[in-house]
């Protein structure tokens, strides 16, 4: 069925390393994308977001790529930081503007950094 | 800066007792979602709510769930006769408009436990 799934349960990476977060999404009419990140005990937070007319955003040491070709999202974090450490979700809204924030999230990866 | 705020933090029932998760969304926003999250696995969407309705429900929000509005700051989830498998943490979210770029807003989760 439609699903968003992520490639690496867990990922490590040294202190300022730049780390890259992996998602796939089966759904091509999903046409805007977000990432999350969740420290434990919190809820999720937005990190960055990018619609299906782009293929590339940039925010502040944080950069998603979308692949529409392969269905296929990506987070890159450059410099990455101890406080970087949480678990990241994609999530999709396959349903536009017609079901608002239904959102459909992945499984998850969690990203630990080492000092 | 504004957030949303979810009570209680942990709840504790009885299989077959009834539950109200509470939430105070960010005062300029006009959508209002909950979503739950079981342990280890995915954040997945139940509902979401507009213009003192409900816009959209998964299959997940079935007859037992229900959300109101009671007044002008609160947003709550009511769980009729909780089952184990409703055991999970609950997530409220609030956006200031829908769809593309209404960003979520998720407050820190109601976990609730069913015994």
């Amino acid at each position: 069925g439609e699903s968003v799934g992520l490639h690496l349960p867990t990922l490590s990476v040294q202190e300022g390393d730049n780390s890259i977060i992996n998602c796939a999404y089966s759904n091509s009419a999903s046409d805007y994308f977000i990432w999350y990140k969740q420290e434990s005990g919190k809820g999720p937070q937005f990190i960055i977001d990018i619609r299906s007319n782009m293929d590339k955003r940039q925010g502040q040491r944080v950069t998603v790529l979308l692949n529409k070709t392969v269905k296929h999202l990506s987070l890159q974090i450059a410099a990455t930081q101890p406080g970087d450490s949480a678990v990241y979700f994609c999530a999709e809204n396959p349903f536009g503007q017609k079901a608002g924030n239904m959102l459909t999230f992945g499984g998850g990866t969690r990203l630990m950094v080492k000092p | 800066e504004p957030e949303v705020t979810q009570t209680p933090s942990h709840q504790v029932t009885q299989m077959g007792q009834e539950v109200i998760l509470r939430c105070v969304p960010i005062s300029n926003h006009l959508y209002f979602y909950w979503y739950r999250q079981i342990l280890g696995q995915k954040v997945e969407f139940l509902v979401s709510f507009y213009n003192n309705e409900i816009s959209e429900k998964s299959e997940i929000f079935d007859d037992q769930f229900s959300v109101e509005r009671p007044d002008g700051s609160n947003f709550t989830l009511k769980i009729r006769s909780t089952k184990l498998e409703d055991s999970a943490m609950y997530f409220c979210a609030s956006s200031e408009y829908t769809g593309v770029g209404g960003e979520l807003f998720f407050g820190e989760g109601s976990r609730l436990t069913v015994l």
